[in-house]
């Protein structure tokens, strides 16, 4: 059974802090990682799918790198803002796109 | 963005009824559907994929007598949950592939989910 593991489980912080949360999974088991940003009662929505080790990238102020070789990938966020309030949630999708998720980071941006 | 309709969005049943929750791409075909389930406090989990005109195939563990899915077009995939019972509660999500939309580092479209609760 592959696991892929989310930390930290929540996170609150400041508006105007950044931060960064971490995925990891086995490493011999990658073809592509996936992160997702769910609010509450929405759909998730996909923010990156990375495939190559070493990777990054980068959407406004959400940011992502790919280590495949140790298996993590840090999805990072600056300067936070109130509306960047939602679970992050990254997949491992070993084969195909049956994905396998983490339990999620929750975070809260305070003003 | 894609968008994928599913509905009902919560759902309260009596145990020994049968519950079905529908998922719609909107704007895309869907070869492909998955359908997750996710109890408190744990992951997302894939119960079974759903191919357009095909038989769902089933995770381990995935009662497919329980959880009928069909995928009779390329915009709708539905599961059912038959005689459902109080341990079934559990909040469900879909999620589309679309067509010409093979490589497994395509991005996922996902429905808003349904919480289903059995009393």
């Amino acid at each position: 059974i592959l696991n892929v593991e989310q930390s930290p489980q929540s996170l609150h912080v400041q508006e105007g802090d950044s931060t960064n949360f971490t995925c990891s999974f086995p490493s011999s088991n990658f073809y592509a990682l996936h992160w997702y940003r769910w609010e509450t009662a929405k759909s998730p929505e996909a923010l990156f799918v990375m495939t190559l080790n070493g990777d990054e990238k980068k959407k406004g102020r959400i940011s992502a790198t790919l280590n495949t070789k140790e298996g993590y990938s840090y999805l990072y966020i600056k300067g936070s803002q109130p509306e960047d309030s939602a679970t992050y949630l990254c997949a491992l999708a070993p084969y195909g796109n049956k994905l396998v998720f983490g339990a999620g980071t929750i975070l809260r941006v305070k003003s | 963005g894609a968008v994928v309709s599913q509905h009902p969005s919560r759902v309260i049943c009596k145990s020994g009824t049968s519950v079905k929750i529908e998922c719609r791409s909107l704007d895309f075909q869907a070869t492909t559907m998955f359908w997750y389930r996710q109890f408190p406090k744990q992951s997302l989990m894939l119960m079974a994929t759903s191919n357009e005109g095909s038989k769902a195939t089933y995770e381990q563990g995935v009662e497919k007598d329980k959880f009928l899915i069909n995928h009779a077009s390329l915009t709708l995939s539905t599961l059912t949950v038959t005689s459902a019972h109080p341990e079934d509660s559990s909040f469900y999500i879909c999620s589309a592939q679309g067509v010409a939309r093979g490589l497994a580092n395509e991005k996922l479209f996902f429905g808003s989910g349904t919480q289903l609760s059995v009393l």
